[in-house]
Formats: C-alpha cells, structure tokens, sequence
C-alpha cells in the first residue's frame, strides 16, 4: 500500500486563484517532496521540506509540514494553465539503514484559462 | 547538463519474455534509482544503485533486477514478463547514495506494455 494519500484526487480552478493539495502519510518521515508530473512523462521535483521544518516557500510555492498529523499541503499560488499537471507527494523513509522514497497517490490540477 | 536519458521511451513485449531497460543519470551522478508508475498501484520504488552497488531496494519480486556500470549507467532487468507488468518505467539520478534529500532528476520514462 502507498504511503501517502493526496486530497483531492482532482482540483479544477481558473487561471489566477490558487490551488490547494493536501498529504497524509502512514509513518515517522526524514523528509516530504512535491513533485509534477506532466501527462505520463517524468518527475519534476518541486520543493523538499525536513521533518524538522514547518513552512517552506519557493516561487509560487509554499509547503507546509505537520508532523504531529502526519500532513502536508501544497500551496500553488496564482496559478497559471502551465501548473496544469499531476502534482505527488513523497516521504523518505528509513527502515534500519535502508531509505526508501515512497510516492503518494497524486492530485490531478487543472488550470482554466 | 545533459538530462537523464532512458531507452528504449516505448516497448512491446508478451508474457514470458524478458526486458531490458537502459538509464543514463546526469553526467556526475553516481545514484540511479528506478521506480514503476502504473494507474492502479502509482509510483512504487524499486531499488537504488550507487557505485555499482545495490544500496536500497523496494518490495518487488526477484523478477526485477538492476545493475550498475562503472560510468553509473545503469539497466533494469525484469524477467517472465506478466501483464501487470505494465507500466512507465522512470529511472531518476541523484549525486549522492541513499541522500534522498538531494533533488532526484527523473527521466522521461519507458513505456513498457506487455501483450
């Protein structure tokens, strides 16, 4: 089973609002990352937040980290038909000295214009 | 840079074969990790090599293996082919072993469908 659970599986706004994704994870993380995904091709890593940190900004970007929930959430402000794409979550984990990157299930973004 | 490159992008196979996937990593990465994307399970982890070393490996079957070359190239191995094994294969590069905290650089994939 995946790690992680991204709400909503799919978001449609217009052009210029923002857009809200949401991360829930099953166990204790060494770090969250937000990652696109354009139309079946590869990953583009967003941003990295350490399980020490609450808030990080990047750009249009802002993620925020609760550990006591097990949650995360992704920001995209002013959105633009480019950010139109599926959006992932993913939880480094260790299992003794073994780190594993485990994905969630993804947010589709449609951007209106 | 040069991005990381993965061949073949498309592949056709049948059950029972085997295939071969190619991933080069970003000139100067020495970490490639392999991942399965399929609509039913998503993104799953399959293993890590670094310095021509298995150093982190997800919960496939022993059908799945890799290897890693000198020059970090490295190739994914899946045996007995199985309709479930459908799927885009995406390889990612890294500079450093089991650091996922560097920035992964991911692929554009390989489209494995097996008939």
């Amino acid at each position: 089973s995946q790690q992680g659970e991204e709400d909503p599986q799919a978001l449609s706004i217009q052009e210029g609002e923002n857009a809200t994704m949401n991360c829930s994870y099953k166990t204790s993380i060494n770090n969250l990352q937000w990652y696109r995904q354009n139309s079946g091709r590869g990953l583009v890593h967003l941003i990295l937040i350490r399980s020490n940190e609450r808030e990080k900004h990047s750009g249009r970007l802002r993620v925020t980290l609760d550990t006591s929930k097990k949650s995360s959430s992704l920001l995209i402000t002013a959105s633009r038909a480019a950010d139109t794409a599926s959006y992932f979550c993913a939880t480094e984990i260790s299992s003794g000295s073994a780190r594993q990157l485990t994905f969630g299930s993804g947010t589709q973004l449609t951007v209106l214009p | 840079k040069a991005g990381v490159t993965q061949t073949p992008r498309y592949l056709i196979k049948t059950r029972g074969q085997q295939v071969t996937l190619s991933c080069s990593p970003i000139s100067g990465h020495r970490s490639v990790s392999w991942y399965q994307q399929t609509p039913g399970q998503g993104l799953q982890f399959l293993f890590e090599y670094f310095s021509e070393t298995q150093r982190n490996k997800g919960n496939f079957p022993g059908r799945f293996s890799g290897r890693q070359f000198s020059n970090s190239r490295s190739e994914m191995n899946v045996s007995t082919l199985e309709l479930g094994d459908s799927a885009l294969y995406l390889c990612a590069s890294s500079p450093r072993a089991g650091a996922f905290t560097d920035t992964q650089y991911f692929g554009p994939g390989t489209r494995l469908t097996v008939l």
